[in-house]
């Protein structure tokens, strides 16, 4: 089982929906999880930390439940713009490296 | 710099040729990965750096794989003997503290591909 598991889609929605994705993770002693952007061909950038007590960013949302160990992010009023993947990434444990899902697709569609 | 710099940009390698691909990171930042992303794939953790000490390499995937940071900034990983399943785009990533609390910057990666 990998440590960071995500849906890879695709999604493809039109503009203006409401979309969210799901993210699980192995590792209970996890400390710390973000979610990122990536680009086709370009590099990962990170979007938003996720904190225990959810958090949002403009149109962002960011959950985390670490009873069940997953995360999750809701993209409201989705823009063409938001067309990317989204990386799922969990920090297993302090002052060490990051774990990527294989990242999920999305495609806004006029 | 301004932002992880990486190069070369592009490595095309004959199979059992070897590579040294180099990452410059932001300066000040202490800590330093690298990963491997295969095509579809997320970015999978090879090695990390803390200054020049090189403290999980856990993700290096074979012995051909090797990386040094010897002056705690300039970072280059090496291939030895490459193969075809070692194309992948390379990604270094650096962070001004351990990650947890400030993310990483990436650079824009090497895309090596082995004929």
């Amino acid at each position: 089982r990998k440590e960071v598991e995500q849906d890879p889609g695709p999604f493809n929605v039109p503009e203006g929906a409401t979309v969210a994705f799901n993210c699980t993770y192995s590792n209970s002693a996890s400390q710390s999880f973000f979610w990122y952007r990536q680009d086709c061909r370009k590099e990962p950038k990170l979007l938003m930390s996720v904190y225990s007590s959810g958090n949002e960013d403009g149109r962002f949302t960011a959950q985390l439940n670490r009873a069940s160990q997953y995360i999750s992010l809701l993209i409201r009023d989705s823009k063409l713009s938001d067309s990317a993947t989204y990386l799922c990434v969990v920090n297993p444990w302090k002052g060490n490296d990051m774990r990527f899902g294989a990242g999920t697709r999305l495609t806004v569609k006029p | 710099g301004a932002g992880v710099s990486q190069s070369p940009r592009y490595k095309v390698a004959k199979r059992g040729q070897d590579v040294a691909l180099r990452c410059d990171p932001i300066s000040g930042h202490v800590s330093l990965f690298w990963y491997q992303q295969a095509l579809g794939q997320g970015p999978e953790f090879l090695t990390y750096f803390q200054n020049e000490a090189q403290l999980d390499k856990s993700g290096l995937p074979s012995d051909r794989f090797f990386a040094e940071r010897p002056e705690g900034s300039v970072s280059t990983l090496k291939i030895q003997r490459t193969q075809q399943e070692d194309s992948a785009v390379y990604l270094c990533a650096s962070s001004r503290g351990t990650g947890e609390y400030y993310g990483y910057t990436f650079g824009s990666g090497t895309r090596l591909t082995v004929v």
